[in-house]
């Protein structure tokens, strides 16, 4: 069975301040695929970024950056200089093979991340 | 806009009342799900569809009955609910489904359902 833990339920930050969002993922597959996922009020999810568990290369994207370490099962998201359009649910989510041997995506509880102004 | 279409955005119901969700993807993709989001959950897989088979069916009680009449549309016919069942419910569609790689999903922006 996989399990993603999001232990930040609520963070709130002022703009321009750094945040990282963790992520603790459990799995006994080999082959498995890490998600982030944003839900900004409007209610839909959005999808971020996707990692194989084979590629550990840390990644950036803008402000945005992600730091994956198979060593403490680790997929951690951080903004940098964060603004309050960034104020978001970010879930993180676990693609992995289920008992039934069919890939579930599991996600986590999610934290909701408001920037103050 | 993330091509995936859901209606209506908002459905209060009595626990007698029968009613439709409908979720609509122009996306081309062979897989639908439908999720519910419970306040401070984990997002809960309710069903899959691949190419208009379910595949998924993760114990929802039988007063949820998903339907998949083509691989554009997908409805969640509701019957009986509890108000237990008040929710956020999500749909989303991949281009396939169990591939891994091609299980980016995207979702529509949720009917806010709530059962009286």
């Amino acid at each position: 069975a996989q399990k993603v833990t999001q232990a930040q339920t609520e963070i709130s930050v002022v703009e321009k301040e750094d945040v990282t969002l963790d992520c603790v993922y459990e799995t006994r597959d080999t082959t498995y695929y890490l998600f982030w996922y944003k839900q900004p009020p409007s209610g839909e999810l959005v999808f971020l970024i996707r990692r194989n568990s084979f590629d550990e290369q840390n990644e950036i994207s803008g402000r945005y950056s992600w730091n994956f370490q198979k060593s403490t099962s680790s997929f951690n998201f951080t903004i940098t200089a964060s603004q309050v359009v960034d104020s978001a649910v970010y879930f993180c989510a676990l693609s992995a093979t289920t008992s039934g041997s069919a890939r579930q995506l599991t996600f986590g509880s999610g934290t909701q991340l408001t920037v103050l102004p | 806009e993330t091509g995936v279409t859901q209606t209506p955005r908002h459905l209060v119901m009595g626990m007698t009342n029968k009613k439709s969700l409908k979720c609509e993807q122009h996306l081309g993709h062979n897989a639908m799900y439908w999720y519910k989001q419970s306040a401070k959950k984990p997002l809960e897989l309710m069903f899959v569809y691949s190419l208009e088979e379910r595949v998924e069916n993760n114990s929802v009680p039988s007063r949820f009955s998903p339907e998949c009449p083509n691989s554009s549309h997908l409805f969640l016919h509701l019957h009986t609910l509890q108000p237990e069942d008040s929710a956020l419910y999500l749909c989303a569609s991949s281009q396939d489904y169990g591939t891994g790689v091609n299980e980016k999903l995207f979702f529509g922006s949720g009917t806010q359902l709530s059962v009286l």
